[in-house]
Protein backbone atom coordinates (compact mmCIF):
# COMPACT_ATOMS: atom_id res chain seq x y z
CA UNK A 1 0.00 0.00 0.00
CA UNK A 2 1.57 2.94 -1.49
CA UNK A 3 1.06 6.10 1.09
CA UNK A 4 2.89 8.33 -1.05
CA UNK A 5 2.61 8.55 -5.12
CA UNK A 6 4.36 9.73 -8.10
CA UNK A 7 1.66 8.93 -10.83
CA UNK A 8 4.31 10.19 -13.98
CA UNK A 9 7.01 7.41 -14.19
CA UNK A 10 8.78 10.24 -16.50
CA UNK A 11 7.85 13.94 -17.72
CA UNK A 12 9.69 15.67 -20.62
CA UNK A 13 9.98 19.44 -20.77
CA UNK A 14 11.31 22.00 -22.85
CA UNK A 15 14.74 23.95 -21.88
CA UNK A 16 13.23 27.59 -20.61
CA UNK A 17 9.80 26.14 -19.58
CA UNK A 18 8.11 25.24 -16.57
CA UNK A 19 8.85 22.00 -14.91
CA UNK A 20 5.86 20.32 -12.64
CA UNK A 21 6.22 17.11 -10.58
CA UNK A 22 3.16 16.10 -8.88
CA UNK A 23 2.80 13.95 -5.67
CA UNK A 24 0.03 12.74 -3.75
CA UNK A 25 -0.22 11.22 -0.45
CA UNK A 26 -2.75 9.24 1.79
CA UNK A 27 -1.16 8.85 5.08
CA UNK A 28 -3.01 12.30 7.10
CA UNK A 29 -0.34 11.83 9.66
CA UNK A 30 2.41 13.24 7.31
CA UNK A 31 3.05 16.76 8.42
CA UNK A 32 6.65 18.05 6.70
CA UNK A 33 7.05 16.65 2.97
CA UNK A 34 10.51 16.88 1.03
CA UNK A 35 11.35 16.62 -2.61
CA UNK A 36 14.77 14.89 -3.48
CA UNK A 37 16.79 15.11 -6.76
CA UNK A 38 19.04 12.04 -7.47
CA UNK A 39 21.02 11.71 -10.64
CA UNK A 40 22.28 8.38 -11.88
CA UNK A 41 25.22 6.52 -9.75
CA UNK A 42 24.46 8.94 -6.92
CA UNK A 43 22.40 9.34 -4.02
CA UNK A 44 19.24 11.23 -3.24
CA UNK A 45 20.25 15.31 -2.34
CA UNK A 46 17.18 17.16 -0.65
CA UNK A 47 16.06 20.04 -2.96
CA UNK A 48 13.26 21.71 -0.78
CA UNK A 49 10.69 21.13 1.86
CA UNK A 50 7.72 22.11 3.34
CA UNK A 51 6.05 21.72 6.71
CA UNK A 52 2.01 21.04 6.58
CA UNK A 53 1.28 24.48 8.13
CA UNK A 54 2.31 26.08 5.04
CA UNK A 55 1.51 26.19 1.54
CA UNK A 56 4.21 27.52 -0.30
CA UNK A 57 7.82 27.24 -0.14
CA UNK A 58 10.03 28.83 -2.39
CA UNK A 59 14.37 28.38 -3.10
CA UNK A 60 15.68 30.13 -6.30
CA UNK A 61 13.90 28.19 -9.21
CA UNK A 62 12.11 25.58 -7.15
CA UNK A 63 8.78 26.21 -5.37
CA UNK A 64 6.85 23.48 -4.12
CA UNK A 65 2.95 23.68 -3.33
CA UNK A 66 1.24 22.05 -0.40
CA UNK A 67 -2.72 20.98 -0.70
CA UNK A 68 -3.25 19.28 2.33
CA UNK A 69 -7.27 19.34 1.46
CA UNK A 70 -6.33 17.27 -1.39
CA UNK A 71 -3.34 15.76 0.38
CA UNK A 72 -1.37 16.77 -2.67
CA UNK A 73 1.71 18.67 -3.57
CA UNK A 74 3.54 19.75 -6.77
CA UNK A 75 7.31 21.09 -7.42
CA UNK A 76 7.42 23.69 -9.84
CA UNK A 77 10.99 24.33 -11.62
CA UNK A 78 11.18 27.63 -13.55
CA UNK A 79 12.80 27.75 -15.46
CA UNK A 80 14.20 24.43 -16.52
CA UNK A 81 17.73 23.88 -17.02
CA UNK A 82 19.38 20.94 -18.83
CA UNK A 83 21.02 19.96 -15.31
CA UNK A 84 17.73 20.09 -14.38
CA UNK A 85 17.69 16.35 -15.94
CA UNK A 86 17.44 13.85 -13.31
CA UNK A 87 14.88 11.63 -11.01
CA UNK A 88 12.78 13.93 -8.36
CA UNK A 89 11.61 11.49 -5.69
CA UNK A 90 8.89 13.34 -3.05
CA UNK A 91 9.23 12.14 0.47
CA UNK A 92 7.03 12.69 3.43
CA UNK A 93 7.01 11.78 7.13
CA UNK A 94 5.43 12.30 10.41
CA UNK A 95 7.09 14.64 12.39
CA UNK A 96 4.50 14.83 15.07
CA UNK A 97 4.89 10.68 15.46
CA UNK A 98 2.49 8.24 14.53
CA UNK A 99 4.44 6.41 12.07
CA UNK A 100 7.91 4.85 11.52
CA UNK A 101 11.19 7.24 11.68
CA UNK A 102 11.94 7.19 8.00
CA UNK A 103 11.13 9.02 5.25
CA UNK A 104 8.43 7.47 2.94
CA UNK A 105 9.09 8.15 -0.93
CA UNK A 106 7.51 7.81 -3.37
CA UNK A 107 8.94 5.57 -6.59
CA UNK A 108 9.85 8.74 -8.59
CA UNK A 109 9.66 11.08 -12.03
CA UNK A 110 12.19 10.91 -14.28
CA UNK A 111 12.42 14.41 -15.54
CA UNK A 112 13.84 14.52 -18.94
CA UNK A 113 14.61 18.52 -20.48
CA UNK A 114 15.16 18.99 -24.29
CA UNK A 115 16.96 21.12 -25.68
CA UNK B 1 34.12 18.10 4.84
CA UNK B 2 33.62 14.05 3.35
CA UNK B 3 29.97 13.05 2.83
CA UNK B 4 28.55 10.03 3.43
CA UNK B 5 30.78 6.82 2.41
CA UNK B 6 29.55 3.42 1.54
CA UNK B 7 31.47 0.29 0.69
CA UNK B 8 31.25 -1.46 -1.57
CA UNK B 9 29.59 0.26 -4.29
CA UNK B 10 28.79 -3.05 -6.04
CA UNK B 11 28.30 -6.90 -4.54
CA UNK B 12 27.85 -9.32 -6.65
CA UNK B 13 27.01 -13.22 -4.58
CA UNK B 14 24.93 -16.24 -5.06
CA UNK B 15 22.49 -17.18 -3.35
CA UNK B 16 22.67 -18.37 -0.06
CA UNK B 17 25.89 -16.31 0.30
CA UNK B 18 26.39 -13.85 2.90
CA UNK B 19 26.96 -9.43 2.18
CA UNK B 20 27.95 -6.74 4.63
CA UNK B 21 28.01 -3.31 4.23
CA UNK B 22 29.43 -0.55 5.28
CA UNK B 23 28.26 2.71 5.98
CA UNK B 24 30.17 6.06 7.41
CA UNK B 25 28.29 8.80 8.36
CA UNK B 26 28.99 12.28 8.05
CA UNK B 27 31.08 13.20 11.53
CA UNK B 28 28.92 14.38 14.15
CA UNK B 29 25.90 12.91 12.27
CA UNK B 30 23.95 11.09 15.63
CA UNK B 31 21.33 9.80 13.09
CA UNK B 32 21.83 7.09 10.71
CA UNK B 33 19.37 5.82 8.24
CA UNK B 34 19.38 2.55 6.43
CA UNK B 35 17.16 2.49 3.47
CA UNK B 36 16.68 0.10 -0.01
CA UNK B 37 15.40 0.59 -3.31
CA UNK B 38 14.74 -2.32 -5.17
CA UNK B 39 14.38 -2.03 -9.37
CA UNK B 40 12.29 0.42 -10.37
CA UNK B 41 10.03 0.85 -7.13
CA UNK B 42 10.65 3.41 -4.30
CA UNK B 43 13.17 4.02 -2.17
CA UNK B 44 12.03 2.14 1.45
CA UNK B 45 13.09 2.75 4.69
CA UNK B 46 14.72 -0.07 6.79
CA UNK B 47 15.99 1.00 10.14
CA UNK B 48 17.02 4.57 11.98
CA UNK B 49 19.90 4.95 14.92
CA UNK B 50 20.45 7.52 17.12
CA UNK B 51 24.16 6.66 18.30
CA UNK B 52 24.57 3.41 18.46
CA UNK B 53 20.71 2.86 19.57
CA UNK B 54 18.39 1.46 17.28
CA UNK B 55 15.41 3.43 17.20
CA UNK B 56 13.36 2.31 15.09
CA UNK B 57 13.65 -0.76 12.75
CA UNK B 58 10.30 -1.27 11.44
CA UNK B 59 11.69 -1.53 7.81
CA UNK B 60 13.73 -4.24 7.90
CA UNK B 61 12.52 -6.89 5.97
CA UNK B 62 13.11 -10.51 8.26
CA UNK B 63 15.72 -11.52 10.38
CA UNK B 64 18.09 -12.46 7.80
CA UNK B 65 19.18 -8.53 8.01
CA UNK B 66 20.93 -7.37 10.87
CA UNK B 67 22.17 -4.00 10.95
CA UNK B 68 24.60 -2.48 13.81
CA UNK B 69 26.34 0.47 14.87
CA UNK B 70 29.03 -0.23 17.56
CA UNK B 71 30.68 3.30 18.74
CA UNK B 72 27.72 5.28 17.17
CA UNK B 73 30.22 5.84 14.39
CA UNK B 74 30.14 3.56 10.96
CA UNK B 75 27.18 1.07 10.85
CA UNK B 76 26.86 -2.46 8.85
CA UNK B 77 24.11 -4.00 7.15
CA UNK B 78 24.58 -7.85 6.91
CA UNK B 79 22.54 -9.85 4.73
CA UNK B 80 22.82 -13.64 5.46
CA UNK B 81 21.67 -16.09 3.81
CA UNK B 82 21.57 -13.62 0.73
CA UNK B 83 18.12 -14.45 -1.38
CA UNK B 84 17.26 -13.18 -5.09
CA UNK B 85 14.55 -10.76 -4.05
CA UNK B 86 17.55 -8.96 -1.58
CA UNK B 87 18.76 -7.69 -4.85
CA UNK B 88 18.70 -3.56 -5.35
CA UNK B 89 20.27 -0.38 -3.80
CA UNK B 90 20.73 0.17 -0.36
CA UNK B 91 21.92 3.62 0.77
CA UNK B 92 22.64 4.83 3.87
CA UNK B 93 21.81 8.60 4.82
CA UNK B 94 22.70 10.63 8.08
CA UNK B 95 21.71 14.03 9.69
CA UNK B 96 22.53 15.65 12.46
CA UNK B 97 19.36 16.57 13.67
CA UNK B 98 16.27 13.98 12.87
CA UNK B 99 13.18 16.93 13.29
CA UNK B 100 14.17 18.68 9.94
CA UNK B 101 13.40 15.19 8.18
CA UNK B 102 16.54 16.58 5.52
CA UNK B 103 19.17 13.42 5.11
CA UNK B 104 22.17 13.42 3.39
CA UNK B 105 22.73 9.89 1.52
CA UNK B 106 25.41 8.07 0.21
CA UNK B 107 25.77 6.89 -3.76
CA UNK B 108 24.46 3.49 -2.46
CA UNK B 109 25.60 -0.04 -2.48
CA UNK B 110 24.49 -2.22 -5.08
CA UNK B 111 23.65 -5.80 -4.15
CA UNK B 112 22.97 -8.33 -6.80
CA UNK B 113 22.13 -11.46 -5.61
CA UNK B 114 22.20 -14.62 -8.72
Amino acid sequence: DQQVKQNSPSLSVQEGRISILNCDYTNSMFDYFLWYKKYPAEGPTFLISISSIKDKNEDGRFTVFLNKSAKHLSLHIVPSQAGDSAVYFCAASAQGGGGADGLTFGKGTHLIIQP
Amino acid sequence: EAGVTQFPSHSVIEKGQTVTLRCDPISGHDNLYWYRRVMGKEIKFLLHFVKESKQDESGMPNNRFLAERTGGTYSTLKVQPAELEDSGVYFCASSLFRATGELFFGEGSRLTVL
